[in-house]
């Protein structure tokens, strides 16, 4: 296995523009996590999936934002209506029961 | 809640010297305790972990950090760093069960020669 993979490694968008990413976890992971990390800050967490099971969400998390795992595997998440304050770096990671995350290596989101 | 302060938000050194980077973390419940390394435009890997047991924990790459449960710490240690150091650093905090984790807002590592 390669690890977890992300795609787009870059997107640049306008204002307004809905956006898509997606990850692959690493094959028997059955948990999946999205981070978000600003500019010179750590990573945020956003939402937990364990299989298809969204199990928690941040605040941070907006009506804008939604995250799906439909059969358990990979994970996409959408923004809707972008705002200049959503770029940032979007991780995902994986995991399973009892063992730390693995990150993959990120979706550099710009809106301009 | 979980959280995680690194005081130090750039730390320079010269090749070949010790460095400790400085963590501590507030929780109300046992935790697990992690040290991510991030080099540019890249995600986050791992290099050490604490979960119970010994209190010393080793890593990759010559790396260790000590746990100090009545000081709330977890420093990072490496006794001579190479160039290849340079990165930046999160110390990170979970409940017990790995739910999510909680990132300090990193030490940016700068090895000169």
């Amino acid at each position: 296995d390669t690890g977890v993979s992300q795609d787009p490694r870059h997107k640049i968008t306008k204002r307004g523009q809905n956006v898509t990413f997606r990850c692959d976890p690493i094959s028997e992971h059955n948990r999946l996590y999205w981070y978000r990390q600003t500019l010179g800050q750590g990573p945020e967490f956003l939402t937990y999936f364990q299989n298809e099971a969204q199990l928690e969400k941040s605040r941070l998390l907006s009506d804008r934002f939604s995250a799906e795992r439909p059969k358990g595997s990979f994970s996409t998440l959408e923004i809707q209506r972008t705002e200049q304050g959503d770029s940032a770096m979007y991780l995902c990671a994986s995991s399973s029961p009892g063992t730390h995350p693995w990150f993959g290596p990120g979706t550099r989101l710009l809106v301009l | 809640a979980q959280s995680v302060t690194q005081l130090d938000s750039q730390v320079p050194v010269f090749e070949e010297a010790p460095v400790e980077l400085r963590c501590n973390y507030s929780s109300s419940v046992s935790v697990y305790l992690f040290w991510y390394v991030q080099y540019p435009n890249q995600g986050l890997q791992l290099l050490l972990k604490y979960l119970s047991g010994s209190t010393l924990v080793k890593g990759i790459n010559g790396f260790e950090a000590e746990f100090n449960k009545s000081q709330t710490s977890f420093h990072l240690r490496k006794p001579s760093v190479h160039i290849s150091d340079t990165a930046e650093y999160f110390c990170a905090v979970s409940e017990m069960g790995f739910q999510k984790l909680v990132f300090g807002t990193g030490t940016r590592l700068l090895v000169s020669p």
